[in-house]
């Protein structure tokens, strides 16, 4: 079936360090794949999004490259903020004429000034 | 982007007893989704509403514990049946735009003592 693999966190960096958060899946077909952000005390929100191989998401200075040949799609950001703290969940869609989510476990983010 | 409401946003239940849980949107949708989010854990799919149809549901959910009505484009409510601790979770609502992606309401705590 289709799943999502998540690296654990909690990820903790320092203000203006490069994050990278790791995501592979697999998956049937020719999925969509997404990551979400969750602040505290917030709901989940999209951040960025692509639908084919190679394309690049990017959203609030957030990357991230569909990578089929190592089904991937890492999270990346070259200078975190301590307001980018948030807990980070990738995605992948099945395109069955509407998205049926499928979750990896989230990984946490802490920035530190 | 849609905006989204849950009701209540928080509640405390007895075991045996049950809880509805209204997802509004601000906008028509055809597709409105529920998931879990365990303590810590991802989300999980509960099931898939459509308008004017039965709601399906995903592997491990059925209808006699979560019951959903979907009777209009704009709202929708999930009903968790018989609770017992271990039903416990936030509860969010979704809905898809186009192939914009989904967006989630804001979610609903739900503690069962």
């Amino acid at each position: 079936g289709n799943s999502v693999t998540q690296m654990e966190g909690p990820v903790t960096l320092s203000e203006e360090a490069f994050l990278t958060i790791n995501c592979t899946y697999t998956a049937t077909g020719y999925p969509s794949l997404f990551w979400y952000v969750q602040y505290p005390g917030e709901g989940l929100q999209l951040l960025l999004k692509a639908t084919k191989a190679d394309d690049k998401g990017s959203n609030k200075g957030f990357e991230a490259t569909y990578r089929k040949e190592t089904t991937s799609f890492h999270l990346e950001k070259g200078s975190v903020q301590v307001s980018d703290s948030a807990v980070y969940f990738c995605a992948l869609g099945t395109d069955t004429g509407f998205q049926k989510l499928v979750f990896g476990t989230g990984t946490r983010l802490l920035v530190s000034p | 982007s849609a905006v989204i409401s849950q009701k209540p946003s928080r509640d405390i239940c007895q075991r045996g007893t049950s809880l509805t849980i209204q997802c509004q949107v601000d906008s028509q949708v055809t597709m409105m989704f529920w998931y879990r989010q365990q303590p810590g854990q991802s989300l999980t799919l509960i099931a898939t509403a459509n308008q004017g149809s039965e709601a399906t549901y995903e592997s491990g959910f059925v209808i006699d514990k979560f019951p959903i009505s979907r009777p209009n484009l704009t709202f929708s409510t999930l009903t968790v049946s018989n609770m017992s601790p271990e039903d416990s979770s936030i509860y969010l609502c979704s809905v898809e735009l186009g192939r914009v992606g989904q967006f989630f309401g804001p979610g609903t705590r739900l503690t069962v003592l």
